[in-house]
């Protein structure tokens, strides 16, 4: 079976400073890892995704994640974070047959 | 461009009545569809996905249906709500199996009462 954990379910951090979400996941090969974000009452957003290659990918907003397979683990960066940023953020993966398995999130809120 | 549609936006219906929840995707063709459930507190659940027409797979036993009457169409029903189906409703769409990352629309905020 496969699953997702985010440990952290609420994090605060202040404007400009740097962010990392965590993430691990449990499957039996090499799995297809994703982060969302959703901002309060909306749909989700793709950050980013890895699907091979280059371990350390690059998202949108400035986000970035490194795929850490001895750690099972898929954590989410930012080095300096916006007011804007404040929002919950989904990790996921997908195995078999398109399913996406999310953990059940952490949120963040940014103080000024 | 691709955008996928859910509506309404809101809905609140009393305990014991039907319900159907729509979701469109323009832009795209033979698109795999799902329906996810977010519930307070949670991350989000899967509860149908469709890789077309009339074509419909159901990961949670509930008292909840969906149907796909065309290529782009995706329809979630009940025909006796119950309290527990308040939540978040999520459509997403999806091409090449397994291999794409799935596009999810604003969603559809239930409130069973």
């Amino acid at each position: 079976a496969q699953s997702v954990t985010q440990p952290d379910i609420h994090i605060t951090v202040s404007e400009g400073a740097s962010l990392e979400l965590r993430c691990n996941y449990s499957y039996g090969a090499t799995p297809y890892l994703f982060w969302y974000v959703q901002s309060p009452g909306q749909g989700l957003q793709l950050l980013l995704k890895y699907f091979s290659g280059d371990t350390l990918v690059q998202g949108i907003k400035g986000f970035e994640a490194e795929f850490k397979r001895s750690q099972s683990s898929f954590n989410l960066r930012k080095p300096s974070v916006h007011w804007s940023d404040a929002a919950e953020y989904f990790c996921a993966l997908t195995g078999t047959a398109s399913k996406l398995t999310f953990g059940t999130g952490t949120r963040l809120q940014v103080t000024l | 461009s691709q955008t996928i549609h859910q509506w309404p936006a809101t809905l609140v219906q009393p305990v014991g009545s039907p319900l159907s929840l729509e979701c469109t995707v323009e832009g795209t063709s033979n698109p795999n569809l799902y329906w996810y459930r977010q519930a307070a507190g949670r991350g989000l659940q899967l509860l149908f996905y469709s890789v077309g027409i009339g074509q419909i797979s159901s990961e949670v036993p509930q008292n909840l249906s969906a149907s796909r009457p065309q290529d782009r169409q995706f329809i979630l029903s009940s025909k006796k709500l119950l309290l527990s189906d308040s939540g978040f409703y999520l459509c997403a769409w999806s091409v090449l199996d397994r291999l794409s990352e799935q596009y999810f629309g604003p969603g559809t905020r239930l409130t069973v009462t």
